[in-house]
């Protein structure tokens, strides 16, 4: 079962547009994470929030988390052609230490 | 990607051969997960470990076994592959139930 589905499923902007990219799930979590994965590479961790936060940044990146709507963004301002990517969140909703993510959103910054 | 890596990086086999892929890790952590990732269907759990010689299936597991004997080392066994095999492999560790995971380059297997 999908836990996760992220939306848009694809999205194209030019450099330096923010890009937002969106993310439901189900149950009920205690924290939810995003990770990017490059073409042909493994997914590389970017940031997670905890049930208890609303709004977490890093970098050019930021996370809101809504745990009433059960749902979640990913904002990246500003952004770069090195920001091509599919991004992903991922929730552990049994706390059983084991991730499902949704299907990804497949960001393409064109320069 | 640092302190994981995964065995071979390229595979093709022929239906019904059994695939051993190996994922290795130099962190000592106490997680290691196997997941498939095939468009359309992102990504599934396959099989996962918390400890040495302790295992338990993920979401996609018929098909599909592993073994953790050593701390760095999981492997998932294909015992005979078939076509819906074909997909690329990702193992996964983490430190702890309740962090992050690091996630290895992958494996691509084509079944043919």
């Amino acid at each position: 079962s999908q836990q996760g589905e992220e939306d848009p499923q694809a999205l194209s902007i030019q450099e330096g547009e923010n890009a937002t990219m969106n993310c439901s799930y189900k149950t009920s979590i205690n924290n939810l994470q995003w990770y990017r994965q490059n073409s042909g590479r493994g997914l590389v961790h970017l940031i997670l929030i905890r049930s208890n936060e609303r709004e977490k940044h890093s970098g050019r990146l930021r996370v809101t988390l809504d745990t009433s709507k059960k749902s979640s963004s990913l904002l990246i301002t500003a952004s770069r052609a090195a920001d091509t990517a599919s991004y992903f969140c991922a929730t552990d909703p049994g706390n059983t230490g084991k991730l499902i993510f949704g299907q990804g959103t497949t960001l393409q910054v064109k320069p | 990607d640092a302190g994981i890596t995964q065995s071979p990086r390229h595979k093709v086999t022929e239906t019904g051969t059994p695939v051993t892929l190996r994922c290795h890790q130099t962190e000592n952590h106490r997680y290691m997960y196997w997941y498939r990732q095939d468009p359309g269907h992102g990504l599934r759990l396959i099989h996962y470990s918390y400890g040495v010689k302790d295992t338990d299936k993920g979401e996609v597991s018929d098909g599909y076994s592993v073994s953790r004997s050593k701390t760095e080392d999981f492997l998932l066994t294909l015992e005979s592959a078939t076509s819906s095999q074909t997909s690329v492999y990702f193992c996964a560790i983490g430190e702890s139930e309740l962090v992050v995971y690091t996630f290895g380059s992958g494996t691509r297997l084509t079944v043919v």
